[in-house]
């Protein structure tokens, strides 16, 4: 599976935009961008994913690279709630979908 | 919003003993999933069910283990004799009510396995 680089850890202030990096320089045309995270003590928990457009949804919007080698999760105005362990995946299509955690990146919401 | 609920949310077992850890799937969902995490570590795949049988399952997912979906609607992770380094939360996920590529995963919130 191509790999994937996080940062270990970032802080945000409460009510401001959060831009989550992740570089995957040796994304294949198939594979699929996904975000998941890990609220303290919860399973992991979907949040976005996309190919090669710029995504959208209630929880987060994910911006990709033209050239696809590095993407960015952005949740807009970051809540205590936001507090979690952020995955950067990628996934195969037509392949079987287990997902492979990396060690993701910690966030931390400050007050 | 439907939801995949694990029971129960904290076990405690005496090394070499049996256990079973309960899921229950998102209920039109075709794919399941077993998953662990240890504490400080990354969460880790361990096998995937389709169709009643396993697709995948990896290296951590030896004889000791097995699954099953005894009825409609549960789905099991049995560790036949725990080791002390079974200690770990389980999580249980599900995905897909068609054949629809890259759907979610959705997870539960997971058991917590304590061996003694």
């Amino acid at each position: 599976d191509a790999k994937t680089t996080q940062p270990n850890s970032m802080e945000s202030n409460e009510e401001e935009p959060v831009h989550l990096p992740c570089n995957h320089s040796t994304i294949s045309g198939t594979d699929y961008i996904h975000w998941y995270r890990q609220l303290p003590s919860q399973g992991p928990e979907y949040v976005i994913h996309g190919l090669t457009s710029n995504v959208n949804n209630r929880m987060a919007s994910l911006a990709i690279a033209e050239d696809r080698k590095s993407s960015t999760l952005i949740l807009h105005r970051a809540t205590l709630r936001d507090a979690a362990v952020y995955y950067c995946i990628l996934m195969l299509l037509m392949r079987d979908d287990k997902i492979i955690f990396g060690k993701g990146t910690r966030l931390h919401i400050l007050p | 919003e439907p939801e995949v609920t694990q029971t129960p949310s904290h076990q405690v077992t005496q090394m070499g003993q049996e256990v079973i850890l309960r899921c229950v799937p998102i209920s039109n969902h075709l794919y399941f999933y077993w998953y662990r995490q240890i504490l400080g570590q990354k969460v880790e795949f361990l096998v995937s069910f389709y169709n009643n049988e396993i697709s995948e399952k990896s290296e951590i997912f030896d004889d000791q283990f097995s699954v099953e979906r005894p009825d409609g609607s549960n789905f099991t992770l049995k560790i036949r004799s725990t080791k002390l380094e079974d200690s770990a939360m389980y999580f249980c996920a599900s995905r897909g009510d068609s054949l629809t590529l890259n759907q979610p995963q959705h997870f539960g919130d997971g058991t917590r396995l304590s061996i003694l």
